[in-house]
């Protein structure tokens, strides 16, 4: 079957602009995260879904940043007045399970968002 | 912030010989997992470990962990062109944050 697929995979902003980015997990799977990576770093968390519940949002580094799963399967990830900051590659996984599940999960293969 | 610290940050070696890169983590863990992402791709899975096991085994991977040192090592034997990636720690994605390393950038030369 497909694996994680995103969109767009590349995105350019003027700052100031208000971008969405798209997930479509696996289907079937429980949950979804939100990683922010950048030039040369390792991914950080941003956010967790299972389902539709978003669980965990500690990571979304301001108020500008909004995700959303209302179906409990794709994802869209909001981020509104763009800052040069935001430069990232924004990658969204997927897992089968919930908390007590083996928990491998799946990566798409990212959108480069760049702030000019 | 990053949990999982990976070691060396590079690593150049020619094809055939075997590649040992190293994490360690800050806090107690439920399991660690290896990622690899080749370049402007995302990452593909590699192996967990459960903090119970202390070595497991995949393909050409061997994963050792030591939750006494909080350190966890990948060993790639045989190494092939193909490797060169760069390879990422990671720890507890049901904590909600599962933390990844910077990174090992690994190259194999042919």
């Amino acid at each position: 079957g497909a694996g994680v697929s995103q969109s767009p995979r590349y995105k350019v902003a003027k700052r100031g602009q208000d971008v969405a980015l798209r997930c479509d997990p696996i289907s079937g799977h429980v949950s979804l995260f939100w990683y922010q990576q950048a030039l040369g770093q390792g991914p950080e968390f941003l956010t967790y879904f299972q389902n539709e519940a978003q669980l965990d949002k500690s990571g979304l580094p301001s108020d500008r940043f909004f995700a959303e799963r209302p179906e409990g399967s794709v994802s869209t990830l909001k981020i509104q007045r763009t800052q040069q900051e935001d430069s990232a590659v924004y990658l969204c996984a997927s897992s089968l399970g919930g908390s007590s599940s083996y928990n491998e999960q799946f990566f798409g293969p990212g959108t480069r968002l760049t702030v000019l | 912030s990053q949990q999982g610290e990976e070691d060396p940050q590079a690593l150049s070696i020619q094809e055939g010989e075997n590649a040992t890169m190293n994490c360690s983590y800050k806090t107690s863990i439920n399991n660690l997992q290896w990622y690899r992402q080749n370049s402007g791709r995302g990452l593909v899975h590699l192996i967990l470990i459960r903090s119970n096991e202390r070595e497991k085994h995949s393909g050409r991977l061997r994963v050792t962990l030591d939750t006494s040192k909080k350190s966890s090592s990948l060993l790639i034997t045989a190494s092939r062109a193909a490797d060169t990636a760069s390879y990422f720690c990671a720890t507890d994605p049901y904590n909600n944050d599962m933390r990844f390393g910077a990174g090992t950038r690994l190259t194999v030369k042919p």
